[in-house]
């Protein structure tokens, strides 16, 4: 079925400096992407989505783009801030009305 | 904010007591997602429902059932808590899954 595979263990980085978390997938047909965000003690939150190749998703600040020719869908961000400490989660469309989520990875943005 | 809520926030509990946790919604979606999030395991879909009565299980689903007997809750019950069960649990729903889910805050369940 439809999967997707994270980057292991944390991200430590200092404020302002450029953050990059790979996600690569396995699906069949034309999936939709998403990144999501929790932060400490809450649920997770849709940071960005998209829906067909070549599609960028963004908000505050973050970026990804459907690559369906690497299968990838990187979550990037120019310049990180302390609040952007948190858990990242990349998840597909799968099967049955489902998403299927990577394992996540913490970000601590130190200042 | 989307409506969810999940009831009750945190709960410590006794080995081999039942136990109910609520998720509720007033967005009115037809699918609704329980999952318990542990460190190392990510997220683990326990059971899901596609429409009132309609439910299905997910990779973990021992030790758990759900009911849904209206759109708008969603109820997840251990028959039987053990010290497997500690742990945080997220309601999610969704209209349409290539949408996204929305998620509520979490549960917070301790079995001592």
């Amino acid at each position: 079925g439809n999967s997707v595979t994270q980057m292991e263990g944390p991200v430590t980085l200092s404020e302002e400096a450029f953050l990059t978390i790979n996600c690569t997938y396995t699906a069949t047909g034309y999936p939709s992407l998403f990144w999501y965000v929790q932060y400490p003690g809450e649920g997770l939150q849709l940071l960005l989505k998209a829906t067909k190749a070549d599609d960028k998703g963004s908000n505050k600040g973050f970026e990804a783009t459907y690559r369906k020719e690497t299968t990838s869908f990187h979550l990037e961000k120019g310049s990180v801030q302390v609040s952007d400490s948190a858990v990242y989660f990349c998840a597909l469309t799968g099967w049955n009305n489902r998403l299927a989520f990577g394992k996540g990875n913490q970000v601590v943005v130190i200042p | 904010d989307a409506g969810i809520t999940q009831s009750p926030r945190h709960k410590v509990t006794e080995t081999g007591t039942p136990v109910t946790l609520r998720c509720h919604q007033t967005e009115n979606h037809r699918y609704m997602y329980w999952y318990r999030q542990d460190p190392g395991h990510g997220l683990r879909l326990i059971h899901y429902s596609y429409g009132v009565k309609d439910t299905d299980k997910g990779e973990v689903s021992d030790g758990y059932s759900v009911s849904r007997s209206k759109t708008e809750d969603f109820l997840l019950t251990l028959e039987s808590a053990t010290s497997s069960q500690t742990s945080v649990y997220f309601c999610a729903i969704s209209e349409r899954v290539d949408y996204g889910y929305t998620f509520g805050s979490g549960t917070r369940l301790t079995v001592v």
